[in-house]
């Protein structure tokens, strides 16, 4: 595709539901990023896909947080009971083989817990 | 958590002047890389450096690295009203995880 694209642009849920975000890297790019950044604040890292190799979750902040990444492409991160602490922007990032080259982002999710 | 260290943390200058934004860092790097973040374009990649760079151009963008001091630095020429936007740095380490800065929020007046 032409861009990293990710849905939906903006979530709305109640705490304690469960929400799946979902990316779309461009296509080829074999590594996956996702990252939260608060309001005025810089990214987070969240977890990082690298091609079939085992995921490194080490940004995960907790174990409702969870992702996947099916057939190498599209990714989901699902939020299971969400907290309003977990409101935030959601970003996805892609790079075309591995991390630490430039990363192209797409535009978030912006997901407000109430 | 993040590792590094931008400033100013804001920058307000007129258009037309030049705009230099530095980022500090406490451990070796493999390359650095700076980021533009607005609310048109979202998070765009400007330059990468590497470990083994002192300076590279973009443009308008000038990023100079100086490993033996742990620092980089951003300089806009000639700034636009475009150009108005956060900018962050972010460095991989040995792992060639990507650190990210809190970023630096730049206002060109017009």
């Amino acid at each position: 595709g032409a861009g990293v694209s990710q849905s939906p642009s903006n979530k709305v849920t109640e705490k304690g539901k469960d929400v799946e975000l979902r990316c779309d890297p461009i296509s080829g790019h074999t590594a996956l990023y996702w990252y939260r950044q608060s309001l005025g604040q810089g990214l987070e890292f969240l977890i990082y896909f690298q091609g079939n190799s085992a995921p490194d979750k080490s940004g995960l902040p907790s174990d409702r947080f969870s992702a996947e990444r099916t057939g190498g492409s599209v990714s989901t991160l699902t939020i299971q009971r969400t907290q309003q602490e977990d409101s935030a922007v959601y970003l996805c990032a892609s790079s075309l083989l591995v991390r630490g080259e430039t990363q192209y982002f797409g535009p978030g999710t912006r997901l407000l817990v109430l | 958590s993040q590792q590094g260290e931008e400033d100013p943390q804001a920058l307000s200058i007129q258009e037309g002047e030049n705009a230099t934004m530095n980022c500090s860092y406490k451990t070796s790097i493999n390359n650095l890389q700076w980021y533009r973040q607005n609310s048109g374009r979202g998070l765009v990649h400007l330059i990468l450096i590497r470990s083994n760079e002192r300076e590279k151009h973009s443009g308008r963008l000038r990023v100079t690295l100086d490993t033996s001091k742990k620092s980089s630095s951003l300089l806009i020429t000639a700034s636009r009203a475009a150009d108005t936007a956060s900018y962050f740095c972010a460095r991989t380490d040995s792992n060639y995880q990507l650190i990210w800065g809190a970023g630096t929020k730049l206002i060109i007046k017009p």
